[in-house]
Parts: structure tokens; sequence; C-alpha cells
């Protein structure tokens, strides 16, 4: 099965400032790749499909990019409701796979 | 409204068995392939079973093949996922979610424990 490996696994940013989160598949996954947002008590929130494109209603300040093995999600300006854990998924390969998860804190 | 909702969990002694249910609203059900993806306490997540629109494909984490069953009813908007066998490891919240390339839409989830 296709690992997936995020990183880090906390990161403490202060609203306003940009975010990098990496996520790196352990073969290549193309562009078949997925990111959500999860706060505490809730379900996951698709951010990003096909690694780059916006789902719907989510705001500008998050993007996608890479393929491959190396994919990141980028959010410009941390807003107070951006603090949450998030994941990176794959759907090039069954089964799917979900990376462990990246925690975004308040600096 | 579009939404899922899930329902049949609870507690269940180890070996024991339980049928969870998804609905679907507000949405062509039939149209969608649909997944579930579970999360044990403080954990990340996990998924574990899929099934096609038609109900004719279906895929199992290695975690829960043989044990798992997944099935759909398209004339009743749902989504079923029976579990046999269970073991204290599956512990977790159940989520029913839609789509195959990316979930685009989640269930509140329902808690599935295994204990004695």
């Amino acid at each position: 099965e296709i690992v997936m490996t995020q990183s880090p696994a906390t990161l403490s940013v202060s609203p306003g400032e940009r975010a990098t989160l990496s996520c790196r598949a352990s073969q290549s996954v193309s562009s078949n790749l997925a990111w959500y947002q999860q706060k505490p008590g809730q379900a996951p929130r698709l951010l990003i499909y096909g690694a780059s494109t916006r789902a719907t209603g989510i705001p500008a300040r998050f993007s996608g990019s890479g393929s491959g093995t190396e994919v990141t999600l980028t959010i410009s300006s941390l807003q107070s409701e951006d603090f949450a854990v998030y994941y990176c998924q794959q759907y090039n390969k069954w089964p799917l796979t979900f990376g462990g998860g990246t925690k975004v804190e308040i600096k | 409204q579009v939404q899922l909702v899930e329902s049949g969990g609870g507690l269940v002694k180890p070996g024991g068995s339980l049928r969870l249910s998804c609905a679907a609203s507000g949405f062509t059900f039939s149209d969608y392939y649909m997944s579930w993806i579970r999360q044990a306490p403080g954990k990340g997540l996990e998924w574990v079973s899929y099934i096609s629109s038609s109900g004719s494909t279906i895929y199992y984490a290695d975690s829960v093949k043989g044990r798992f069953t997944i099935s759909r009813d398209n004339a009743k908007n749902s989504l079923y996922l029976q579990m046999n066998s269970l073991r204290a490891e599956d512990t977790a919240v159940y989520y029913c979610a839609r789509g195959q390339y990316g979930f685009d839409l989640w269930g509140r989830g329902t808690l599935v424990t295994v204990s004695s």
C-alpha cells in the first residue's frame, strides 16, 4: 500500500502568518491527492482535490501544489478558524490511504 | 438539505457483530461512489471500504477484509456496513463519505466501541 507521511506533526503559527504543510508518498500518486481539515468533534472537510483544485466554498488562502511523491498545502494567512488538523489522502491506488495528520496550532 | 446521517453504532463485545447504516438525502445517491472511513479515539483517519454507484465494485482495507461487508440500497438512499468478528482495534468513529476523487461530503459519524 502507499504510505503517506505528513510533516511536521505539529506546526505552531501566529494568526496572519503563512503555513506550509508537507505530504510525502512512498510511491507516486500523480495528482490523485486530497487535503482535508478536521476540527475537534467534527467530521473532516474536503479542502483540495487533484492536488491543487480547491473544493467548493474553500477560501483562496488555501492552495495545494506538487505531484508525484511530494505535495504541499499552503495556507497563505492563517485565520483563527484555520487552527485544526489537516490530512492528506491519496486515491491513486487501492487501498486508499491517509497521512497521519498535521496539527496547526496557535503560536 | 444535502447530508449523510450514520446510525447503528454502540457497545459490542469482542467477536460480536454490528450493522451500520448511512442515510443520504438532498442528492441523487445512486450517482455516487461511497466509502466508510473510521477514526480511532485520538487517532488519524483510516479508509475502511468502498462501493461503486451501482454496487458492482467493492474494495476493503486489509484490516477488515473477510469480516466487514459493505452494501447499498439505491432505492432507499442508504449505505450499510455489516461488521462481524469485531475486535478491540475496531473501536472508532465510523463515517460514511461520498465520492472517490476526494470525499466531498461526510456524515457526523457513529461511534463503535468493542469492549468486554
